[in-house]
């Protein structure tokens, strides 16, 4: 079946805008998961949603990131007045419950 | 200290051999372990999964846990070139839904 899809995958804005990230998970996956990974910082975890719900919001940096998730299924990260630091590539992952996740190809971010 | 460390490497190894990838975690109540292969610019794909301690086999892949250590490894037997990669070792700690630990990643690459 179909993986993980997100769009778009690249995106290059100017410092300040707002952006919109968008994750498809595998169908009938319940638990959604946003990660992203940059030069140094490895790949961090941002956000969890089970079902429409998201119980654990603890890596979101500031509160210029917001994410929401309908009809438990399609998420969007959004990042208000993107700032260069925002640049990196975002990762969306899904999994039945909370076993193993599967990742989609990411939407890689550069903010001018 | 990282909650997940793993050796940055390169790890260089030639074709046919075995390469041994090492992980260690520091909170002792996580309870699944995961290795992704990440090709450069791509995303993380799941190879193996261990929930127990012991020995796990897929193919060529064994990961292997020991809980009273905190340590879990993964070895490829008869290494690809293909198998050139990073590895990233991910940890769930059962108490904060899906939400995966990920070490730095070790880079391996397997010469012909």
């Amino acid at each position: 079946g179909a993986g993980v899809s997100q769009s778009p995958s690249n995106k290059v804005t100017e410092k300040g805008k707002d952006v919109e990230l968008r994750c498809d998970p595998i169908s009938g996956h319940t638990a959604l998961y946003w990660y992203r990974q940059s030069l140094g910082q490895g790949l961090e975890f941002l956000i969890y949603f089970q079902g429409n719900s998201a119980p654990d919001k603890s890596g979101l940096p500031s509160d210029r990131f917001s994410a929401e998730r309908t009809g438990g299924s399609v998420s969007t990260l959004t990042i208000q007045r993107t700032q260069q630091e925002d640049s990196a590539v975002y990762l969306c992952a899904s999994s039945l419950w909370d076993n193993e996740q599967f990742f989609g190809p990411g939407t890689r971010l550069t903010v001018l | 200290q990282k909650e997940v460390e793993q050796n940055s490497g390169p790890l260089s190894v030639p074709e046919g051999a075995i390469a041994s990838l090492n992980c260690t975690y520091s909170d002792r109540v996580s309870q699944s372990f995961f290795w992704y292969r990440q090709y450069s610019g791509k995303s993380p794909e799941l190879i193996m999964s261990i929930y127990s301690n012991g020995d796990k086999e897929d193919g060529r892949f064994t990961a292997q846990l020991n809980k009273a250590s905190q340590y879990v490894s993964l070895l490829i037997r008869d290494s690809q070139p293909s198998d050139s990669a990073t590895y990233l070792c991910a940890v769930n700690r059962g108490n904060q839904g899906g939400k995966l630990i990920f070490g730095q990643g070790t880079e391996l690459s397997v010469k012909p």
